[in-house]
């Protein structure tokens, strides 16, 4: 089956600490884009990526890095200078000429 | 700078009870704009794309309709399984194939039976 996945589904850190999160895709899809989502907030754009080895700011990026190695996959680091790390973080993919976005499941990041 | 505001936050319909959900939105310039389903703890399932005013699109109890400054997602005669956030997205036109999505804040619907 052909999909986007997230892992892990919950993550628990301590303040100060680093975190990964991963994002894998199968459907070929050639962008690939990273969200926050805050109760009673929208979704907001963190980073996004059109092609391998190439990625660009979304509307919050400070304190996130991103990198693109591989076409299927698209890795989010949450650092120590991210004020406010807790959220819910989604993961989507688009293919070229599309416009629709479609997400994996998302992970729970918890710091406390 | 592009927005989205859905109405209402919340709605709490019987079984069978119609009603719309709204979008209304402003961009620089419509490339599309998305309807989205998202359950609790979890990610947000596709529903719709509308590109143009007056275009309409249908997925089983659902319709959604699009003007130049608003959407509405009609849900008929609802089912307790149609509870979720339904999120609402718009994509101004951009100089590539890609471009982000500003979302809405969502509604949530309840559907009682």
């Amino acid at each position: 089956d052909g999909g986007i996945t997230q892992s892990p589904k919950y993550l628990f850190r301590k303040e100060g600490q680093n975190v990964t999160l991963s994002c894998e895709q199968n459907l070929n899809h050639d962008a690939m884009y990273w969200y926050r989502q805050d109760p009673g907030q929208g979704l907001r754009l963190i980073y996004y990526s059109q092609i391998v080895n190439d990625f660009q700011k979304g509307d919050i990026a400070e304190g996130y890095s991103v990198s693109r190695e591989k076409k299927e996959s698209f890795p989010l680091t949450v650092t120590s200078a991210q004020k406010n790390p807790t959220a819910f973080y989604l993961c989507a993919s688009s293919r070229r000429g599309q416009y629709e976005q479609y997400f994996g499941p998302g992970t729970r990041l918890t710091v406390t | 700078e592009d927005q989205v505001t859905q109405s209402p936050e919340a709605l709490r319909l019987q079984e069978g009870e119609s009603s719309s959900l709204n979008c209304s939105y402003t961009v620089s310039g419509l490339r599309g704009l998305f309807w989205y389903r998202q359950d609790p703890g979890k990610g947000p399932e596709f529903l719709f794309t509308l590109y143009s005013a007056g275009e309409e699109k249908e997925k089983e109890r659902l319709k959604a309709t699009l003007t130049k400054k608003e959407s509405f997602l009609h849900i008929t005669a609802p089912k307790p399984e149609d509870s979720a956030t339904y999120l609402c997205a718009v994509q101004a036109v951009s100089g590539t194939s890609y471009g982000k999505l500003t979302f809405g804040q969502g509604t949530i619907l309840t559907v009682h039976p």
